[in-house]
């Protein structure tokens, strides 16, 4: 069982260029979360889902685009890289019943914009 | 929109002294969680707090919800190196489908 994976660890880009982050979760839970780390801003949600085939915004959804195609799997990508995405993102999961929207985070990807 | 703020935002003690951390919002929450996170890793969840003015206690560590379900505290009592990290509360509304996280508390325990 090995919880919340994400791929890649790190990854350098020139501006402009594309990319995609894959997060993928073995525990079945039906909502998915993609959020970025800055330094003294805790964390911020990017864009998430309810479930298979659906998505949704977050506080910052622009410059970025997801797909939850499968259930298991959320795709975070950019499509022109700028240094303001230079960030550490995470991607969470939590399950259907949770209370109190208790969530489980993948290890991140390092991503630094040139 | 900042909704949780945290302090102090960086906090360096020695080993066996005691500390708190605040998370304070002017809104309210139906739940609050605190997540500790470690240097290359994601945050992981400590406890949930639900009801106003309760306490939880997870070993050394001291968990409240203030009474009017707006504010919250962490308190480590003789803390460790063990205790270093990013602590991150959050706070969640009936309804959303999202965590509202705080800013963050840098915590370093110098052994």
């Amino acid at each position: 069982n090995a919880g919340v994976t994400q791929t890649p660890k790190f990854r350098v880009l020139k501006t402009g260029q594309s990319m995609t982050l894959l997060c993928a979760q073995d525990m079945n839970h039906e909502y998915m979360y993609w959020y970025r780390q800055d330094p003294g801003m805790g964390l911020r949600l990017i864009h998430y889902s309810v479930g298979e085939g659906t998505t949704a915004k977050g506080e910052v959804p622009d410059g970025y685009n997801v797909s939850r195609l499968k259930k298991q799997n959320f795709l975070l990508g950019l499509e022109s890289a700028a240094p303001s995405q230079t960030s550490v993102y995470f991607c969470a999961s939590r399950e259907l019943a949770a209370s109190y929207n208790e969530q489980f985070f993948g290890p991140g990807t390092r991503l630094t914009v040139l | 929109t900042q909704l949780l703020e945290q302090s102090p935002q960086f906090l360096s003690i020695q080993e066996g002294e005691n500390l708190t951390v605040y998370c304070n919002s002017s809104s309210v929450f139906s739940s609050l969680q605190w997540y500790r996170q470690e240097p290359g890793e994601g945050p992981v969840l400590l406890v949930t707090v639900v009801t106003g003015g309760e306490v939880k206690k997870l070993k050394r560590l001291t968990f409240q919800f203030g009474d009017a379900r707006k504010d919250s505290s962490l308190h480590i009592t003789a803390a460790q190196p063990g205790d270093t990290g990013l602590y991150l509360c959050a706070g969640f509304q009936t309804g959303a489908n999202n965590l509202f996280f705080g800013t963050g508390t840098r915590l370093t325990v110098i052994p």
